[in-house]
């Protein structure tokens, strides 16, 4: 069974950099189709940031693009998140999950099966 | 993007009921739907995908259904560790806004 950590800075000063980086154990990060960064700020709902793909093929929530990257490190076996000109509005639960795909009506679909726990970045001075 | 819309944001019910939550896409999405549960402070944890596939390891009474735009999750009896918040999400994209579960 995958098993997915995050780590990095708790707290990050407004208009920083967030970066956090997601360590996949138990399995090669080759066994996801794609691996994602899903957010969650203080009592709202789940909130997509974006994903990368095995072969290194991103895709990013409109919202949030212009100040998003994610990266693949297969020698490390993990990947990672950068948000930069950050500001309150992205304090948040940061989640990264593996994603996996199926081939339904004439293309493919995903789901995410495995997550890791979370981490609390705040963004304040 | 597809926007997604659950329904009811929130209910109550009690051990035993049977519940029902709804998911409206904007636009058609075939069965590219999944089911998730969050309970407080956890991560969320894949109950259904591909609309109507139970995940592994997801007990019976979890049931998904619908295609196109109008989908829904049932839990056929309520169980004490079943009250949580629930999400649909459009394959890897959008996710709804919520659906809450409490103890009446």
């Amino acid at each position: 069974q995958v098993q997915l950590q995050e780590s990095g800075p708790g707290l990050v000063k407004p208009s920083g950099t967030l970066s956090l980086t997601c360590a996949v154990s138990g399995g090669s990060i080759s066994s996801g189709k794609w691996w994602t960064w899903v957010r969650q700020a203080p009592g709202k709902g789940l909130e997509r940031i974006g994903e990368i793909s095995y072969s290194g093929y991103t895709n990013y929530n409109p919202s949030l693009k212009s100040r998003v990257t994610i990266s693949l490190d297969k020698s490390r076996n993990q990947f990672s998140l950068k948000v930069t000109s950050v500001t309150a509005a992205d304090t948040a639960v940061y989640f990264c999950a593996r994603v996996l795909d199926y081939y339904g009506s004439g293309s493919y679909g995903y789901y995410l099966d495995s997550w890791g726990q979370g981490t609390l970045v705040t963004v304040s001075s | 993007d597809v926007q997604m819309t659950q329904s009811p944001p929130s209910l109550s019910a009690s051990v035993g009921d049977r519940v029902t939550i709804t998911c409206r896409a904007s636009q058609t999405i075939s069965n590219y739907l999944n089911w998730y549960q969050q309970k407080p402070g956890k991560a969320p944890k894949l109950l259904i995908f591909a609309a109507s596939s139970l995940q592994s390891g997801v007990p019976s009474r979890f049931s998904g259904s619908g295609s196109g735009t109008d989908f829904t999750l049932t839990i056929s009896s309520l169980q004490p560790e079943d009250f949580a918040t629930y999400y649909c999400q459009h394959s890897k994209w959008m996710f709804g806004q919520g659906t809450k579960v409490a103890i009446k």
